[in-house]
């Protein structure tokens, strides 16, 4: 049973540009969480989705940032015209149970905005 | 609202030293508490969790125990070793889908 799987691995993208990261869970599994840590800092949450709909966006920035999970295919959290405030790592969690404590963490998408 | 103040490192210890991570939150309701380990480069990985009052959680000769009395969960682990060397975080559980609040980790280094 393979793990959450995030890809990229490392992005790098230059100001203005837009970042896509993906986000596969846990096969079973249809709670998909979002979470980003800057430099230096704890993880904080960003979103909270189930299959087709967001549950708990109060951690996105209310700008440029979207994120979502269809039916088919990996979660997706997007980021538009990015700056480089943006620039940390990404994790993606999954849980089977709306519960969410049974998480598991995938290995990050380490985004860089030159 | 939900949070976790966790101990400020970083923390640098010789080989089977006594580790205590002070971790204390504050919380609406009754959260379960965990301790992830993070190691360089990867994600976090669940080290152990505690879900009541008095519970003990444990997990590869690490311990916490959920205090309510002093709203803590404090890491410990009576002999470290040079492979524990990692950032740990605390986390509380809560909010609309029981997403994680993190605190900002704990850097451990063990030397030789």
């Amino acid at each position: 049973n393979a793990g959450v799987m995030q890809n990229p691995r490392h992005l790098v993208r230059r100001r203005g540009q837009e970042a896509r990261l993906r986000c596969s869970p846990m096969k079973g599994h249809s709670h998909v969480y979002w979470y980003r840590q800057l430099p230096e800092e704890g993880l904080k949450f960003m979103v909270y989705l189930q299959k087709e709909n967001i549950i708990d966006e109060s951690g996105m920035p209310k700008e440029r940032f979207s994120a979502e999970f269809p039916k088919e295919g990996p979660s997706i959290l997007r980021i538009q015209q990015v700056v480089r405030g943006d620039s940390a790592a990404y994790f993606c969690a999954s849980s089977r149970n709306r519960d969410g404590e049974d998480k598991y963490f995938g290995p990050g998408t380490r985004l860089l905005v030159l | 609202g939900n949070s976790v103040t966790q101990m400020e490192g970083p923390v640098t210890l010789s080989e089977e030293a006594f580790l205590t991570i002070n971790c204390t939150y504050t919380a609406t309701g009754y959260p379960s508490l965990f301790w992830y380990v993070q190691y360089p480069g990867e994600g976090l990985q669940l080290l152990l969790k505690a879900t009541k009052a008095d519970d003990k959680g444990s997990n590869k000769g690490f311990e916490a125990t959920y205090r309510k009395e002093t709203t803590s969960f404090h890491l410990e682990k009576g002999s470290v070793q040079v492979s524990d060397s990692a950032v740990y975080f605390c986390a509380l559980s809560g909010g609309a889908g029981n997403q994680f609040y993190f605190g900002t980790g704990t850097s451990l280094t063990v030397i030789p």
